[in-house]
This record gives structure tokens, C-alpha cells and sequence, in this order.
């Protein structure tokens, strides 16, 4: 059972362009949870969804921010018109039901923004 | 403000030691608790804890929690150099409405040779 997977594991932007950040969830799993990891701070949730809903984005920035988890597909984040202060790791977990249930976390998106 | 709070930052031991993380959490609507273990990778998942004085354990892993003292320890015994890594604590609410874990800074260990 294959678990978590993110795609690309690093990706390079310049300033003013779009990162686009994928994530399938393990098989089964229909909740996916967006987290980031600044340098030499802890993981900060982002934003929970279920299949074509989003259910908690209290940790998403306001502007240039949005995620989205399709029915068919991976679930995507996007960013645009990056700037330098969005270099981070993000991670993206996923569960079988919601909250409070354990989430497994995927490798990463190591995000550099030039 | 939620907030959940590990010690020690980072530690040093050497191979056959044993340690202790700790933390502590201050969280409304408090859920369960769970352990991470985070090299250079996933956050892998270690640990989910729910109910006080119930250990959980796992080969040379065992963590418990306290619900009225609001903190869970993590316990290595006889450390290997593969338990080198970013031990994490994180917290989920019991709100159905999020799904969001609070995280401690972590716990970086290094077990030398």
C-alpha cells in the first residue's frame, strides 16, 4: 500500500511566478491536510479538505494562496506570485476519517523561491 | 491561544542510553495526542494517545499521557544511531469541523556511536 505521495520533492520558483505543490493521499484516504514547515520552526497547519470541499483553511495566508482536492486527481496547492518568504518544506497528510484521527504524512515539497 | 510546547530542544546521548521527551500542551477541546518521529523526510507517525495512565508502546518506544497535568512523555531505551532524528508532538481537537494538528517546535536527538 503505497502511502503519501508529493510531487515534485523540490521545486525552484523565481519571484511573481506559480508553484504548483501535488499530493495523492494513501489509498482509502479521503481527508488531506496541507501543513508548512518554515526553517527552524515547527509544522503550521494550512488548510484540511475532503473530497470537493474545504473544510478548515484557518492557517491558509488571505492573499495568493488557494487548495483544492478534486474528485478524480490529486489534491493541489497553489501559490502565486511567490515571494522569497514562501521557501519552506510543505508537507501534505492524509486520513481515513477526520478529525482527531491519526494523519500520515507524505515527504514533502521542498519549495525555493530565488 | 493553543499552544504546545517541547523539551528539551535538542539533546546529545550516546548509544545505549535512555531518554525522555517531553511535552506539554495547553489546547481547548483536547482530543488526543501524537508522536512523530521526523529524519530527513515524512513526519513518520509513532504514537496516537487519547486516555491518561494508558502506556503505548512499541519495541524501545513507550509514551504515555498525563490529561490533568496536560503533558505526554516519550521514552527511548538503549538508543541506536537510527533513533537520531526530529521527535515531534503534536495535538488534534476534538472540533469535527478541523482536522488541524498543533505542533511542538520539536525535539532534535542525536545518539552518537
Amino acid at each position: 500500500n503505497a502511502g503519501v505521495m508529493q510531487n515534485p520533492r523540490h521545486l525552484v520558483r523565481r519571484r511573481g511566478q506559480e508553484a504548483r505543490l501535488r499530493c495523492s493521499p494513501m489509498k482509502g484516504h479521503s481527508h488531506v491536510y496541507w501543513y508548512r514547515q518554515l526553517p527552524e520552526e515547527g509544522l503550521k497547519f494550512m488548510v484540511y479538505l475532503q473530497k470537493e470541499n474545504i473544510i478548515d483553511e484557518s492557517g491558509m495566508p488571505k492573499e495568493r494562496f488557494s487548495a483544492e482536492f478534486p474528485k478524480e486527481g490529486p489534491s493541489i496547492l497553489r501559490i502565486q506570485q511567490v515571494v522569497r518568504g514562501d521557501s519552506a518544506a510543505y508537507f501534505c497528510a492524509s486520513s481515513p476519517l477526520g478529525s482527531g484521527t491519526t494523519q500520515y504524512f507524505g515527504p514533502g515539497t521542498r519549495l525555493t523561491v530565488l | 491561544e493553543d499552544k504546545v510546547v517541547q523539551s528539551p530542544l535538542s539533546l546529545v546521548v550516546h548509544e545505549g542510553d535512555t531518554v525522555t521527551l517531553n511535552c506539554s500542551y495547553e489546547v481547548t477541546n483536547f482530543r488526543s495526542l501524537l508522536w512523530y518521529k521526523q529524519e530527513k523526510k515524512a513526519p513518520t507517525f509513532l504514537f496516537m494517545l487519547t486516555s491518561s495512565g494508558i502506556e503505548k508502546k512499541s519495541g524501545r518506544l513507550s509514551s504515555i499521557l498525563d490529561k490533568k497535568e496536560l503533558f505526554s512523555i516519550l521514552n527511548i531505551t538503549a538508543t541506536q544511531t537510527g533513533d537520531s532524528a526530529v521527535y515531534l508532538c503534536a495535538v488534534a481537537r476534538g472540533s469535527s469541523n478541523t482536522g488541524k494538528l498543533i505542533f511542538g517546535q520539536g525535539t532534535t536527538l542525536q545518539v552518537k556511536p
